[in-house]
């Protein structure tokens, strides 16, 4: 039972566009939604994070949108950059849940120059 | 200090060896973790420890026994592994009930042969 999803497994952009990554959840108990980026032979490192209340969250090139009644997050960078390549994986927590991030299955993105 | 730190970076071990892996933080986060990634898989996680005792488990076979001996480190005892086991295995933490995400160290990339 994946309660997070990335439906998709890669993505491909141009240096200075747009990255555009989804995220999906099923479970209404999640209540903070983080993104984390990992290179290949390191652990993930956290990107940036969003509660449930509110619908944005920016911090510099990193933009996360939540739109609650759809159970569903994106993750915009913008302008793109090849050091931006890695994989994303989203992650969810609730109150209930106490310790445990749920992680989505990751999306590759690769940003070619 | 910012990091987890994670020791071995790589081990090989043989299905009848008994190994460990360590993990150590100084940030002063109460909550540690063990998770395990396949490839192209996202991170599951294994066990949490909250302030030093062990609060979830996530019904892992009994040949991976966890330890916590104090809150900077955090022990993964390996014994009687199958092929099935080699992942990256990631250590976490986290300040208090990791609502906020967790640090992440680089991992363990074990094999079992």
């Amino acid at each position: 039972d994946q309660q997070v999803k990335q439906n998709s497994p890669s993505l491909s952009v141009q240096e200075g566009r747009i990255s555009i990554l989804n995220c999906d959840y099923t479970n209404s108990m999640f209540d903070y939604f983080l993104w984390y980026k990992k290179y290949p032979a390191e652990g993930p490192t956290f990107l940036i994070s969003i509660s449930s209340i509110k619908d944005k969250n920016e911090d510099g090139r990193f933009t996360v949108f939540l739109n609650k009644s759809a159970k569903h997050l994106s993750l915009h960078i913008v302008p793109s950059q090849p050091g931006d390549s890695a994989v994303y994986f989203c992650a969810a927590n609730g109150n209930r849940y106490g310790n445990k991030l749920v992680f989505g299955a990751g999306t590759i993105l690769r940003v070619k120059s | 200090d910012t990091e987890v730190t994670q020791t071995p970076k790589h081990l090989v071990m043989g299905m009848t060896n008994k190994k460990s892996l360590k993990c150590e933080q100084h940030m002063g986060h109460r909550a540690m973790y063990w998770y395990k990634q396949k490839a192209k898989k996202p991170p599951e996680l294994m066990f949490v420890y909250s302030y030093e005792k062990l609060s979830i488990n996530e019904s892992v076979p009994s040949r991976f026994s966890p330890e916590c001996p104090n809150s900077s480190l955090l022990n993964l005892h390996l014994h009687a592994l199958q092929p099935e086991d080699s992942a990256l295995y990631l250590c976490a933490s986290s300040q208090d009930r990791g609502r906020y995400g967790y640090t992440f160290g680089s991992g363990t990339r074990l094999t079992v042969v």
